[in-house]
């Protein structure tokens, strides 16, 4: 069951320009939402959660339960942002996490 | 710092071999994960242990096994490895309210 979709494999963006990735899910329940990074060579890590509501190297994502979407955006894309961006979802108790299929971030110089 | 530790970076291992994949972690976590990368794919789910001895299996169980003895440790076999197990692998583990955190990945080829 596709739980977690992100419609694009590959985005890329002008350094200085918008950047919005897109997550939509689907779960009975209330999920908690996460989005994730890997820079090249390192290891998956938490980027944003979205009860924590903080906003973590410009980037923000506001979930929307109407559209059950948790995009993922940043007004100014950096360099440093080329990465593969996941997002995810897990259930209330935390044991089972889910993740999509990973947007390739590429910022032009 | 938190540390979810996987026992190898790149196994090179034949068709038919049984397949051994180790993961640690020292956060005391209930919940351990084993997923496969690959491209255009994202992370599938193989299967996941909310507690000592307890296993579920996940999206993608076919072809593997898992172990879970002691709660640091979740071991995940391959029975007898193909090439279309050719993948990069990562654990991870979670506690309620935590995100999940992964190890390094081990990159296992099947020749």
């Amino acid at each position: 069951a596709q739980r977690v979709t992100q419609p694009e494999k590959l985005l890329s963006v002008f350094k200085g320009a918008p950047v919005e990735l897109k997550c939509n899910y689907s779960y009975s329940g209330s999920p908690e939402l996460f989005w994730y990074v890997q820079y090249s060579r390192q290891r998956l890590q938490l980027l944003l959660r979205h009860i924590s509501r903080e906003s973590i190297k410009g980037f923000t994502a506001d979930l929307n339960k109407g559209e059950t979407s948790f995009h993922l955006k940043k007004p100014f894309a950096q360099e440093e942002d080329s990465a593969m961006y996941y997002c995810a979802l897990s259930g209330w108790a935390g044991n089972q996490f889910y993740f999509g299929t990973g947007t390739s971030l590429t910022v032009i110089p | 710092d938190v540390k979810v530790t996987q026992s190898s970076r790149y196994l090179v291992k034949r068709t038919g071999e049984k397949v051994f994949l180790e993961c640690v972690q020292d956060m005391d976590h209930e919940n351990m994960f084993w997923y496969r990368q690959d491209p255009g794919l994202g992370l599938r789910l193989i299967y996941f242990s909310y507690d000592v001895k307890m296993k579920e299996k996940g999206d993608i169980p076919e072809g593997y096994s898992v172990s879970r003895e002691k709660k640091e440790r979740f071991s995940l076999i391959l029975e007898s490895a193909s090439t279309n197990q050719t993948s990069m692998y990562l654990c991870a583990s979670s506690s309620r309210n935590t995100e999940a955190f992964f190890g390094q990945g081990t990159r296992l080829t099947v020749v």
